[in-house]
Formats: C-alpha cells, sequence, structure tokens
C-alpha cells in the first residue's frame, strides 16, 4: 500500500526553468510534509517542510505549495541550476505514530545547461 | 554538524550468510531508523528504535532484525542473506525532542551473490 505517491518518476528541465513534483497522499493523519534532496552517493537531506496549517512555503528557489482539501503537495524549483540535478523524495509523517516518514518513490531531476 | 556513519560504503556477501550493517550517529538522538532504497521504491522504513534497547519493527521487517545496545549505535542484521536483500541500505537518525528532520548517513550499498 502506497501512501505517499510522487510524480514524475523523472524530469527534465533547462538551466533558468521551473521544476514541479508532485506528490498525493492518502492518510489525513498525515501533519508534517518534507522533501528530502539526495544527491549519488550520499544520503538524503532535508530540504524544506511544510505543516497542513499553511498552503505555501517558500526558502530561497524553493517553494512547497500544499492543498489539504486535494491531499495534495508540490516542490518548485525556480530559476533550476545545474547543481539541483539530483533525487527528490517527498513524505509524509503523523504525529503519535513515531513521527515516522512515509517517503514517496522519487523523482530524478536533471538539469541541462 | 550530525554526523551519521555507516561501516561500510560496499558489501558483498554470499547467499545464507549472516551479515551485519553498522550505524553510528554523534550527536546523542534518541531515534534511529533503517530504511532500504530501491530504484522506483523509493525508501522504505524497516525497523526503528525510539531509544536505547526500544525498537519496532517498520514496513518491511521481513529477514531483518536490529540491535541497539548503546544510544549512538544501531545495527541491522540480516540473519540469512538472500538475494532480493541486495539493495542500498541508509541509517538515519533524529532528535526526539527538538524537530522532526532525519539525518542520514551515506549508505551501504548490499551486494547478496
Amino acid at each position: 500500500q502506497q501512501q505517499v505517491k510522487q510524480s514524475p518518476q523523472s524530469l527534465i528541465v533547462q538551466k533558468g526553468g521551473i521544476s514541479i513534483i508532485n506528490c498525493a497522499y492518502e492518510n489525513t493523519a498525515f501533519d508534517y510534509f518534507p522533501w528530502y534532496q539526495q544527491f549519488p552517493g550520499k544520503g538524503p537531506a532535508l530540504l524544506i517542510a511544510i505543516r497542513p496549517d499553511v498552503s505555501e512555503k517558500k526558502e530561497g528557489r524553493f517553494t512547497i505549495s500544499f492543498n489539504k482539501s486535494a491531499k495534495q503537495f508540490s516542490l518548485h524549483i525556480m530559476d533550476s541550476q545545474p547543481g539541483d540535478s539530483a533525487t527528490y523524495f517527498c513524505a509524509a509523517s503523523r504525529r503519535g505514530g513515531g513521527n515516522k516518514l512515509t517517503f514517496g518513490t522519487g523523482t530524478q531531476l536533471k538539469v541541462e545547461l | 554538524d550530525v554526523k551519521v556513519t555507516q561501516s561500510s560504503r560496499y558489501l558483498v556477501k554470499r547467499t545464507g550468510e549472516k551479515v551485519f550493517l553498522e550505524c553510528v550517529q554523534d550527536m546523542d538522538h534518541e531515534n534511529m531508523f533503517w530504511y532500504r532504497q530501491d530504484p522506483g521504491l523509493g525508501l522504505r522504513l524497516i525497523y526503528f528504535s525510539y531509544d536505547v534497547k526500544m525498537k519496532e519493527k517498520g514496513d518491511i521487517p521481513e529477514g531483518y532484525s536490529v540491535s541497539r545496545e548503546k544510544k549512538e549505535r544501531f545495527s541491522l542484521i540480516l540473519e540469512s542473506a538472500s538475494t532480493n536483500q541486495t539493495s542500498m541500505y541508509l541509517c538515519a537518525s533524529r532528535n526526539a525532542g527538538t524537530g522532526e528532520e532525519q539525518y542520514f548517513g551515506p549508505g551501504t550499498r548490499l551486494t547478496v551473490t
């Protein structure tokens, strides 16, 4: 049972463009939605996270958009750069569940010059 | 900086062998996690530990066990390795009191032949 569905599986964007990765969740008890970034040979690292009391969170070129009614959230990377080429994972967790993260299947982003 | 280290980056074992994967964190975190990462499946939780000597099954515990005798160390044990356990194994830790972020190690790529 996949509780967090992520798309697309891979994405190629031109330098300077906008990268958009989407996730949908099923469990309405989820209350924390992070995005992790993973470079080749490294473990994932937290990029940005949001709670459902806000619809958007922005940190630099990275923005999470959150739609509680649709049970969807997305990562937008503005002015995408070659250094953003990595695998991105969305995730979700709930308080009282040990804050265990349920991850999406990942999106491999390549930003071309 | 939080540092999570894993004992091996690459490991090759034979079917039926008992395999130990070690993870050490240096930030006195209470929670520790073991995931496996497979292409197209994302990160799946094998086991996690709330604190010393405490453990709980994750989503895919079959064929694995864990040990946490000291706070900084969390071991994953494959009792009898099988070829379907060939994967990337990631360890993570989290401060239970101060936040949601999980800090990941670089991973161990295990090949079972």
